[in-house]
């Protein structure tokens, strides 16, 4: 499994955007992009994935570098609730079990 | 409401005594796991099933066991639990095995401790 950089903690403030970034220099030309994060004393949760373009959905966004090398989790206006442990993870095809890092702890300050 | 559901959320026990943590989902997906989440080792995978009838070992399988015998269950067993398998335990589900493009979904989370 190709493997991911991410910064151990980062910090926010409430109602800001968060830009969490992802390094993953030796991504291969078929691995999706995922991202999942674990709120506490709760299990994963799955929040985005993209290939090559940038992707949008209710939770977040996902901007993937040109090269694929480095993507970043956009949260455009955090609360409270986002604070978690985010992960990016690499899937390539047949691979079944997801591969997690150490993440990121975010923490959103009121 | 699409879940996956993991019982107990807690348990206290004792080395030696049989247990078994109950995993269902009601999506229909043909792929289920079970992960272990202990403290700067992060998650591991334990076992997984590609379908029905279909299990087969993760990276830290030993002294799991795991049974596949219909679509939605997929209870995780210890025949003698010892105290290194105090952790935290996550089963998940997928649509379908392999595939890049389809997100796991996880449980709340069974937290065991074997005295």
């Amino acid at each position: 499994d190709a493997k991911t950089t991410q910064p151990n903690s980062m910090e926010s403030n409430e109602e800001e955007p968060v830009h969490l970034p992802c390094n993953h220099s030796t991504i291969s030309g078929t691995d999706y992009i995922h991202w999942y994060r674990q709120l506490p004393s709760q299990g994963p949760e799955y929040v985005i994935h993209g290939l090559t373009s940038n992707v949008n959905n209710r939770m977040a966004s996902l901007a993937i570098a040109e090269d694929r090398k480095s993507s970043t989790l956009i949260l455009h206006r955090a609360t409270l609730r986002d604070a978690a442990v985010y992960y990016c993870i690499l899937r390539d095809e047949g691979a079944q079990k997801l591969v997690f890092g150490q993440g990121t702890r975010l923490t959103i300050n009121p | 409401e699409a879940q996956v559901t993991q019982n107990p959320r807690y348990l206290i026990t004792v080395t030696g005594k049989k247990l078994t943590v109950t995993c269902s989902q009601n999506m229909n997906h043909e792929y289920m796991s079970w992960y272990r989440q202990d403290p700067g080792l992060g998650l591991r995978q334990i076992y997984y099933s590609m379908n029905v009838e279909v299990t087969d070992k993760g990276d830290v399988p030993e002294g799991y066991k795991v049974s596949r015998k219909e679509k939605r269950n997929f209870p995780l067993i210890l025949e003698s639990p010892s105290p290194n398998q105090t952790s935290l335990y996550f089963c998940a589900s997928s649509l379908h095995p392999g595939s890049r493009n389809q997100p796991q979904h996880f449980g709340d989370g069974t937290r065991l401790s074997i005295l």
